[in-house]
């Protein structure tokens, strides 16, 4: 059964260093999503992305993230200065009749 | 906007034994969708509901949507180790996207 990839599966960075999380949807969805859940906490939805571009974001994704699909394939959510309070998982999902499925996650730590 | 709170948010219970978890919402809702999500793990899509007064199941898990479609529940029959997670109930956004969780039952199943 095809699933939603992501790599790292955890990555621990320094403060005000970029990070780059990847992820690869499955392949006949369109949709595609980033959430986070911050450790004991809901998930939170960060941004969607349709035919290549953001469709909508929450108050969250501000100008320190950005999402690509660079290819076919990938889609990367990137953290330009990482915060302390950007530690969490951060999930990739993408979007087939209605349903979203969720990649394993990436638990980002910024120390 | 739109509430939806879910009760109750931990639930302890021996094997064999029933569980329901119950959620509600401030409006009308067009649709509710249900995920699990492991200990450690992802969310993973369960089910959505979209009629009024609609009941659906899976094996031992039933799921319905409430007449006025404000509410919604989630019983499971005589639960099993392996039911052991949180189960969300989850709306859409406005724009029917993004999907917006709560905090979700937290089930925890003694043998």
């Amino acid at each position: 059964e095809p699933e939603v990839t992501q790599t790292p599966s955890h990555q621990v960075t320094q403060m005000g260093q970029e990070v780059i999380l990847r992820c690869v949807p499955i392949s006949n969805h369109l949709y595609f999503y980033w959430y986070r859940q911050i450790l004991g906490q809901k998930v939170e939805f960060l941004v969607s992305f349709y035919n290549n571009e953001i469709s909508e974001k929450s108050e969250i994704f501000d100008d320190q993230f950005s999402v690509e699909r660079p290819d076919g394939s990938n889609f990367t959510l990137k953290i330009r200065s990482t915060k302390l309070e950007d530690s969490a998982m951060y999930f990739c999902a993408s979007e087939y009749a209605g349903e979203q499925y969720f990649g394993p996650g990436t638990r980002l730590t910024v120390t | 906007g739109q509430q939806v709170m879910q009760i109750p948010q931990y639930q302890h219970v021996q094997e064999g034994e029933d569980f329901t978890t119950y959620c509600n919402s401030s409006t009308t809702l067009s649709n509710i969708q249900w995920y699990k999500q492991r200990p450690g793990g992802h969310p993973v899509f369960l089910i959505q509901l979209v009629k009024s007064g609609e009941v659906k199941k899976q094996k031992r898990l039933t799921f319905q949507f409430g007449e006025a479609k404000k509410n919604s529940s989630l019983h499971i029959t005589a639960t099993q180790t392996t039911d052991v997670g949180t189960y969300f109930c989850v709306r859409k956004n406005q724009a029917g996207t993004a999907l917006i969780f709560g905090k979700g039952t937290t089930l925890s199943v003694s043998s």
